[in-house]
């Protein structure tokens, strides 16, 4: 059963507009969130983060919340440009797990255009 | 020149073959992991590793072995290949400190 859910496979905006990215997630134990984002042919790259004990957190065009309580957080990106297409995952996880297991929801592809 | 690197790029090879998967890293990170990408289950953990023979199973590890005789070097065998295992797969890093991954460019593999 997956532990973090991203319930939009892809997302469509146009360049300019605001980008909000969804993810959600089950175990209460988790309590550092990650985003990755990833172009064809190449692996992930870290993207944005999140502790739990902060509400948000902005890093340029980036701005992740996090919902304790309603165990969501949202990436939103703005303004969208065109090389932001690409696939997002949402990832999470336990800081007191010392092997550091991330575990990842299943993406959202994101294209932005003209 | 990257700190990750995999080894094939790209192999398809038959059902009931073994096969060898590498990963070899340049950042001396303790920390490695072998992932798979799959459409809808975005990444899976497959095996983990602290150190030099200091392995662990993730949640998919079933048909797949690891060994980590060096610490630079982070191999994963699929024993016997089924198609079910046709698949992306992504090493990763991360340095003792810290949260995040660092990850290779992938290795995808096709079993017919």
């Amino acid at each position: 059963d997956q532990q973090v859910k991203q319930n939009s496979p892809s997302l469509s905006v146009q360049e300019g507009r605001i980008s909000i990215l969804n993810c959600d997630y089950t175990n209460s134990m988790f309590d550092y969130f990650l985003w990755y984002k990833k172009y064809p042919a190449e692996g992930p790259t870290f993207l944005i983060s999140i502790s739990s004990i902060k509400d948000k957190n902005e890093d340029g065009r980036f701005t992740v919340f996090l919902n304790k309580s309603a165990k969501h957080l949202s990436l939103h990106i703005v303004p969208s440009q065109p090389g932001d297409s690409a696939v997002y995952f949402c990832a999470a996880s336990v800081t007191t797990d010392s092997w550091g297991k991330l575990q990842f929801g299943a993406g959202t592809q994101v294209v932005v255009t003209p | 020149d990257a700190g990750i690197t995999q080894s094939p790029r790209h192999k398809v090879t038959e059902t009931g073959t073994p096969v060898t998967l590498r990963c070899h890293q340049t950042e001396n990170h303790r920390y490695m992991y072998w992932y798979r990408q799959d459409p809808g289950h975005g990444l899976r953990l497959i095996h983990y590793s602290y150190g030099v023979k200091d392995t662990d199973k993730g949640e998919v590890s079933d048909g797949y072995s690891v060994s980590r005789s060096k610490t630079e070097d982070f191999l994963l065998t699929l024993e016997s290949a089924t198609s079910s295992q046709t698949s992306v797969y992504f090493c990763a890093t991360r340095a003792l400190t810290g949260h995040g991954y660092t990850f290779g460019s992938g290795t995808r593999l096709t079993v017919v």
